[in-house]
């Protein structure tokens, strides 16, 4: 993908609640990638899930899900049961040069409260 | 498995010195490592590609001469930031691929903090 677009700069979510990050993308390649990488304030990356362009089922990992609508050019995260605990900065990414580079949105932070 | 580490975790130097930054893949070995920098509440901007055994791969405006890297071993790349000044003080963070493939999962290292006064 050669240009990753995260439309939410913030988001707020009730505790135990479910709550989708937005993400589109745009690439003229057939085959392409799409992860989603969380933030936490250490400023540590931490891979959630990875959805490949040829995947017939959306990815799902635990509490984390991939709305994967290709016509549309989207990978929504989608996740579930919020917790105190995902509160953090939601970067979507997209492998672009020949897959050997990732090109990251400007990420989405997000804040559960309790 | 697939831990990243980084070294130092922050530095802080004065004006004109270098400062060399170690990325480790721990547990697996990687041909390819990437270099990112992040400023303040802005994404993360790819560096370089790190190449085992070969040149890096620079992205366009990053300057080699400043920032060099060396990609000596399957689990060790360095990057030195050379003649540091207040303006390269931002968060660098490395990434090791699994795998071959270019599909394969970029895991990341903790970051190191770099402030130049």
């Amino acid at each position: 993908a050669q240009k990753i677009t995260q439309t939410q700069p913030g988001m707020f979510v009730q505790e135990k609640e479910a709550v989708t990050l937005d993400c589109t993308y745009d690439t003229s390649d057939q085959s392409y990638g799409l992860f989603w990488y969380k933030q936490p304030s250490s400023g540590e990356m931490i891979f959630l899930i990875y959805q490949g362009s040829y995947d017939e089922q959306n990815a799902t990992e635990g509490r984390y899900s991939l709305n994967f609508q290709k016509a549309r050019k989207s990978a929504n995260l989608v996740i579930s049961a919020s917790q105190l605990g995902d509160s953090a900065m939601y970067f979507c990414a997209g492998l672009s040069g020949g897959y050997n580079k990732l090109i990251f949105g400007a990420g989405t932070r997000l804040a559960v409260h309790p | 498995g697939a831990v990243v580490s980084q070294h130092p975790s922050w530095v802080i130097c004065k004006s004109g010195t270098s400062v060399k930054i170690e990325c480790r893949s721990l547990d697996f070995q990687a041909t390819t490592m990437f270099w990112y920098r992040q400023f303040p509440k802005q994404s993360l901007m790819l560096m370089a590609t790190s190449n085992e055994g070969s040149k890096a791969t620079y992205e366009q405006g990053v300057e080699k001469d400043k920032f060099l890297i060396n990609h000596a071993s399957l689990t060790l790349s360095t990057l030195t930031v050379t003649s540091a000044h207040p303006e390269d003080s931002s968060f660098y963070i490395c990434s090791a691929r699994v795998g071959e493939m270019g599909t394969d999962t970029q895991y990341f290292g903790p970051g190191t903090r770099l402030t130049v006064l």
